[in-house]
């Protein structure tokens, strides 16, 4: 349960506030991914790091940034956000190449509050 | 675009009795991956099971395992002998070659005493 970990756990925020959100993996993956869960909504897929590199945007607003700086680390950095925004944002990480292998193994996520 | 169905929001079993929780995926995609995810109220989602769309054979986890129709796009679980601890929220995901994932809603399970 450990493999993944997020910090911080919760986090209330103003419109106008700048904040990040953290993950570290500690499983020696080498992608990671960030994933917005709203009540009664599927998971949304947001970024997709590959080796570091961005691979996949599906179509997030830029008040959302995401930064690789090495395989084990990702973070989420947000600023003037909306009350929309207001989620539980998980990251997950995976090791790409066999099918065996590409599990996504997810962090106990961040509670997000936009007031 | 891949969707994935799950059609029952809430279910509930009695404990040591069996559950199938539904899913349903759309894709034109040949080869392909389902997962069925667990996650307890206020704890970490974890893997259950899952199964590559290649095997014709049912995947089998302990008390968990799959009805997979590669056909009819359907992906059920099955929850034998429940325990209290299997209460959750189970996610049905699919995921193709290009890493490209997409969850279910989800189905929240109760299990009574």
């Amino acid at each position: 349960e450990t493999g993944v970990t997020q910090t911080p756990r919760h986090l209330v925020m103003g419109m106008t506030n700048k904040k990040s959100l953290k993950c570290e993996q500690h499983l020696g993956h080498n992608a990671m991914y960030w994933y917005k869960q709203s009540a009664k909504k599927p998971l949304e897929l947001m970024f997709v790091y590959n080796f570091k590199e961005q691979t996949e945007n599906n179509s997030v607003p830029s008040r959302f940034s995401p930064e690789c700086p090495n395989s084990s680390h990702l973070f989420l950095h947000l600023h003037t956000l909306q009350p929309e925004d207001s989620a539980l944002y998980l990251c997950a990480s995976s090791q790409p190449g066999t099918s065996e292998t590409d599990t996504q193994y997810f962090g106990p996520g961040t509670r997000l509050t936009v007031l | 675009a891949q969707t994935v169905t799950q059609s029952q929001p809430e279910m509930s079993v009695q404990e040591a009795e069996t559950v199938t929780l539904s899913c349903t995926y759309d894709t034109s995609e040949s080869d392909y991956y389902l997962f069925w995810y667990k996650q307890p109220p206020s704890r970490q989602m974890i893997l259950v099971i899952r199964q590559e769309a290649y095997k014709q054979q049912n995947a089998t986890e302990n008390r968990f395992s799959v009805n997979f129709q590669k056909a009819a796009k359907s992906f059920s679980l099955k929850i034998s002998d429940s325990q209290l601890g299997d209460a959750a929220m189970y996610f049905c995901a699919y995921r193709t070659t290009n890493n490209d994932m997409r969850f279910g809603a989800g189905t929240r399970l109760t299990v009574k005493p």
